[in-house]
């Protein structure tokens, strides 16, 4: 059964810093994995999408890697400000046919930058 | 921006009343799914259909129902809500393929 957790569950950190969020899975055989973005009390924010055959991803300060390997995913955020304080979650979607149709998630990452 | 939409966003409601949760996402999305999530908890997958007249049941056991008459829409219902349906609904969609989900805004649920 697939399990995927992150680390750390909450960081704080002062604005302009570059960070790094980890997101680690059990089993390998993905499709691909999904870094997304919640406000408090709102839905998800797509950030970035890696398929499994892809090392990483970029859009804008964000920067999304995938060993699929080892398990992991790691989720760069360069230069931080407040408005990014939120909680980050990874999903992954299973390579196998019973497992292909859904989003397994972990609890995510709450970000607080402060000013 | 993901053109998906969940109505109510907030719903206070008495135990034993019947509610229906509106998703409809207008990008013709075949595959459409019902998560649950607990304040700071994870995401639980509750309901999920490949298409028009396709649903089936997620992880997470859950007394709530769902139909898929349209492509665009996929309900969610309750017949009897108790307390325990406290809870953050939130709908997602995506095309076939290896491509991203979308969500929606979510819907709060509380029963007193």
């Amino acid at each position: 059964k697939q399990e995927v957790t992150q680390i750390p569950a909450a960081l704080s950190v002062p604005e302009g810093e570059n960070l790094v969020l980890n997101c680690s899975f059990t089993d390998s055989a993905i499709y691909n994995l999904q870094w997304f973005r919640q406000d408090p009390g709102k839905g998800l924010t797509s950030l970035l999408l890696i398929q499994s055959s892809q090392r990483e991803q970029t859009s804008g300060r964000l920067n999304a890697s995938l060993d699929k390997s080892s398990g992991r995913s790691t989720l760069y955020i360069a230069a931080s400000q407040p408005g990014d304080s939120a909680t980050y979650l990874c999903a992954v979607r299973g390579s196998f046919w019973d497992s292909s149709y859904k989003l397994i998630f972990g609890s995510g990452t709450r970000l607080l930058v402060r000013p | 921006e993901a053109d998906i939409y969940q109505t109510p966003r907030y719903l206070v409601i008495g135990t034993g009343k019947k509610i229906t949760l509106e998703c409809s996402q207008t990008m013709g999305h075949d595959k459409m799914y019902w998560y649950q999530q607990d304040p700071g908890m994870e995401l639980h997958l509750i309901h999920y259909s490949y298409g028009v007249n396709s649903t089936e049941k997620g992880d997470l056991s859950s007394e709530s129902t769902v139909s898929r008459i349209r492509t665009e829409h996929f309900p969610l219902t309750l017949e009897s809500a108790r307390p325990s349906h406290t809870s953050q609904y939130l709908c997602a969609s995506r095309p076939t393929g290896w491509t991203e989900a979308f969500f929606g805004q979510g819907t709060r649920l509380t029963v007193v």
